[in-house]
């Protein structure tokens, strides 16, 4: 199984729009709505950002929105702040009842 | 509250097994399962397998096939992650997360495993 295709990074500058791409096959992300995304900064556990492609969890700000079109996921960060800057994971439930990692992104504000 | 609470570092030589543990707190242990990913000096996070800890039923990535064993404790609430036949690119942290209909929504601190002679 191969990892999710992500950009290696993303920058802008405070108060831009950022969107971290996620490409895989249809076998990686199926028929299902389990994609989810993982912020992470360094050194530090990861954090579920996104689920259920767009879905959020209490306590993450509403900057963070997810999508997805047929086999690619998308997160986008609104209103970008320095605190993002961070390493960003898509994950995916697969046809084969296992899950994918993206290859992560390394966002940067400028 | 939840927390997931892994147990300590580990140095092991090529060729040695590791078993790491993860004890749940503030949740029902069976309710629901339990993923290892791992994360490589500098690489990126990657799936290793899951834990059904009610059943003990378990499935894992294609790559770790053969080598891998996850097991649990129902009386202590604590799943184990066993990797075989370890060598230098098993060197990682190694985290267990709660899996929540497709998402791991909480998280252990990590446990660092170097593969080392």
């Amino acid at each position: 199984q191969s990892a999710l295709t992500q950009p290696a990074s993303v920058s802008g500058s405070p108060g831009q729009s950022i969107t971290i791409s996620c490409t895989g096959s249809s076998s990686d992300f199926g028929d299902y709505n389990y994609v989810s995304w993982y912020q992470q900064h360094p050194g530090k556990v990861p954090k579920l950002m996104i689920y259920d492609v767009s879905n959020r969890p209490s306590g993450v700000s509403n900057r963070f929105s997810g999508s997805k079109s047929g086999n690619t996921a998308s997160l986008t960060i609104s209103g970008l702040q320095a605190e993002d800057e961070a390493d960003y994971y898509c994950t995916s439930y697969t046809t084969s009842s296992t899950y994918v990692f993206g290859t992560g992104t390394k966002v940067t504000v400028l | 509250q939840v927390q997931l609470v892994q147990s300590g570092a580990e140095v092991k030589n090529p060729g040695a097994s590791v078993k790491i543990s993860c004890k749940v707190f503030g949740y029902t242990f069976t309710a629901y399962w339990l993923h290892w990913v791992r994360q490589a000096p500098g690489q990126g996070l990657e799936w290793l397998g899951r834990i059904d800890p009610k059943s003990g039923g378990t499935k894992f990535a294609q790559n770790f096939q053969g080598r891998v064993t996850m097991t649990r404790d129902t009386s202590i609430s604590t799943v184990y992650m066993q990797l075989d036949t370890l060598t230098s690119d098993d060197t990682a942290v190694f985290y267990c997360a709660r899996g929540a209909n497709g998402k791991f929504d909480y998280w252990g601190q990590g446990t660092l495993v170097t593969v080392s002679s």
